[in-house]
């Protein structure tokens, strides 16, 4: 089974430019998780898709981040302009989980993205 | 609130002794917790899951952790340590809600010495 893909794996921009990653789920499963991870830390939530729509997005800086996922599959997450402290690696998870019963979520790789 | 502390951010073992990586957690549900391990370079792997059954819960790769409500802890533990152990180790608490989303700690990276 192919897990979850992420792509670009690393990115180099300059602050104030914009970015985007895409993510690939794991088919079939109708949950996406997009999270932050700076260095030093564990991964951060930043939103959450239940099939097209949106879950959870409470923690997303909505004035420079914005996230979609069209036709419930393949997601972007971008950044737009980023800021020096958006360097870290974006994660992006995908899960069965379809009601309230937990399930496990599989990670992708990640993409590293540094701001100069 | 709920949250997840790993009181070690850095622990070192010899290959062959036993490893303790040590993790407290905050909530005011009946938690859930989980340990994901990260390779360099490679996507969070689960490791183990409690979720209110055995208070003992063994994982993948020779690993176990057990759950002790009265010190609010849930350490990990393996016999003895491999070279491919080397990796970041995140404790993870489920957080109540229908959404049931993960609050990782920060992460104890292990060492293994040969």
């Amino acid at each position: 089974e192919a897990g979850v893909a992420q792509s670009p794996r690393y990115k180099i921009i300059e602050k104030r430019q914009s970015v985007a990653f895409w993510c690939n789920p794991i088919s079939g499963h109708a949950t996406l998780y997009w999270y932050q991870q700076i260095l030093g830390q564990g991964p951060k939530l930043l939103i959450q898709f239940q099939n097209n729509g949106v879950v959870d997005d409470s923690q997303l800086p909505k004035d420079r981040f914005s996230a979609e996922r069209l036709k419930g599959v393949d997601s972007t997450l971008k950044i737009q302009p980023a800021k020096l402290e958006d360097s870290a690696v974006y994660l992006c998870a995908s899960s069965l989980a379809t009601s309230r019963m937990y399930n496990e979520q599989f990670f992708g790789p990640g993409t590293r993205l540094t701001v100069l | 609130a709920q949250s997840v502390t790993q009181l070690d951010s850095h622990v070192s073992v010899s290959e062959g002794t036993p490893v303790l990586l040590r993790c407290n957690y905050s909530s005011s549900y009946s938690p859930s917790l989980f340990w994901y391990v990260q390779h360099p370079n490679k996507g969070l792997q689960l490791l183990l899951k409690y979720t209110s059954a055995a208070t003992l819960v063994k994982g993948i790769n020779g690993f176990e952790a057990e759950f002790k409500k009265s010190e609010t802890s849930f350490h990990l533990t393996k016999p003895s340590a491999h070279m491919s152990d080397a990796a970041e180790y995140f404790c993870v608490l489920l957080t109540g809600g229908s959404q049931g989303n993960l609050i990782f700690g920060k992460g104890t990276k292990l060492s293994v010495k040969p």
